[in-house]
């Protein structure tokens, strides 16, 4: 499968505790997009990065979430200190540089916080 | 501010029945709008995009600049075609999309 792959696919965890997700793009595509998504609603962009560099933070990445993309392949999402408003799916995306404005998403990974 | 409306959350037509996706939104500067679809169980997938201007599983969308339209239409809908559509902005700066709150389309037998 050459599509983006997110893991893990669900995290149950409880308010206070830590998390950390992954996404994986395809291989050849320079940017990368996280989003959010609660029920009923679209998704909501967090963060892009186009290579390594984190160029754009939504406001509503508050100071517990953090996103990093090392090497300008695999990014990671980490939220800290978890409340239950956290739970959501979150998105990962990535478009390729001939084609930043055509995203590929990932399966999701789905967040419930007890 | 710039914001995508989809108004109706669910759409429900029967086979063979015309189907129109309603999407309005507002942008200061030139938008590029497009549809993506997600059927049961799937990921999100592109449907199409305005400036290509093709026709997707008999789907087309028409950019209405004068009205900031973008209602994605078929002529004969077909079961198949049942899945949430999504309409989504991107902004011109970091190609972040903005996207409605999506419409349930159920195509009854």
């Amino acid at each position: 499968d050459t599509g983006v792959s997110q893991d893990p696919r669900h995290k149950i965890t409880k308010r206070g505790q830590n998390v950390t997700f992954r996404c994986d793009p395809i291989s050849e595509h320079n940017r990368l997009y996280w989003y959010r998504q609660t029920l009923g609603q679209g998704p909501e962009f967090l963060t892009y990065f186009q290579n390594e560099a984190q160029l754009e933070k939504s406001r509503l990445l508050s100071d517990r979430f953090s996103a990093e993309r090392p090497k300008g392949s695999f990014s990671t999402l980490e939220i800290q200190r978890t409340e239950q408003g956290d739970s959501a799916m979150y998105l990962c995306a990535s478009s390729p540089r001939a084609a930043p404005n055509e995203q590929f998403f990932g399966p999701g990974t789905r967040l419930t916080v007890l | 501010a710039q914001r995508v409306t989809q108004p109706e959350k669910l759409l429900s037509v029967f086979k063979g029945a015309p189907v129109e996706l309603k999407c309005n939104y507002s942008y200061s500067g030139s938008p590029e709008l497009f549809w993506y679809v997600q059927y049961s169980r799937q990921r999100l997938q592109l449907l199409l995009r305005h400036i290509s201007r093709e026709s997707i599983k008999g789907f087309t969308a028409d950019l209405n600049k004068g009205e900031t339209s973008f209602h994605l239409k078929k002529p004969f809908a077909q079961e198949e075609d049942s899945a949430m559509y999504y309409c989504a902005l991107s902004s011109d700066s970091n190609y972040q999309l903005i996207w409605g709150a999506g419409t349930k389309l159920i195509i009854k037998p």
